[in-house]
């Protein structure tokens, strides 16, 4: 089957930096999104990865593992604005998007 | 408008009821897709279209329906509403032809509630 998994729920403090990790099993790749979503909000669009390596976006970056299946989420600098879901989804063989449960990061002043 | 909309908001629906949610984009976007969002689970696809005209079933299709006679447009319909269908469905679009790399468009969703 195809499975997403992430951590449940990640605390950490302002001005820090955290990394959220996502591994996946699916059944092909065409690439791994991150979204991040606010309470009772629509997800919205974060980074895409489809290629091994890094991409930088100003405080957050992701990267991305192919042959490992394995990609983080990194956030510098944080803010209390950044308090969210954090949800990882790839995109399979089909080019259907499989949706991780998401990461609920708690930012503590 | 701008994006995409959803309505009605919030809706508390008796068990058997019919109900349709509406969903209406104005980024003249090809694909759209219908997910319902459960705590604890991840987003779940119920139904999709590439383009107008066609549509496809997702990973939870059961007891839904939808249409996309234009471009705009793609209401999801719940037949016999049961209590097992409460949830958060949220509406998204992409500008590629469906099921691709494409970035996915979320509206603001709707919280539906069965008794």
């Amino acid at each position: 089957g195809q499975n997403i998994d992430q951590p449940t729920e990640m605390t950490a403090t302002e001005g820090a930096i955290v990394q959220i990790n996502c591994t996946y099993q699916t059944s092909g790749f065409n690439g791994l999104f991150w979204y991040q979503q606010h309470a009772g909000e629509a997800p919205t669009f974060l980074s895409y990865n489809v290629l091994d390596g890094l991409e930088e976006k100003g405080r957050f970056s992701s990267f991305l593992s192919r042959s490992k299946g394995y990609s983080y989420l990194l956030l510098k600098e944080l803010q209390m604005k950044d308090s969210a879901s954090y949800l990882c989804a790839v995109t399979d063989s089909n080019y259907q998007l499989i949706w991780g449960a998401g990461t609920k990061l708690i930012i503590k002043p | 408008i701008a994006g995409i909309t959803q309505a009605p908001t919030s809706q508390i629906l008796a068990a058997g009821r019919r109900m349709t949610l509406r969903c209406t984009q104005d980024m003249r976007h090809n694909a759209m897709y219908w997910y319902r969002q459960d705590l604890g689970l991840g987003l779940r696809l119920i139904h999709y279209s590439n383009t107008a005209g066609t549509t496809g079933k997702g990973e939870v299709p059961d007891g839904y329906s939808v249409s996309r006679a234009n471009t705009d447009d793609f209401p999801l319909t719940l037949a016999s509403a049961v209590p097992s269908q409460t949830s958060v469905y949220f509406c998204a679009s992409s500008d590629g032809t469906g099921g691709s790399t494409d970035t996915q468009y979320f509206g603001p969703g709707t919280r539906l509630t069965v008794l």
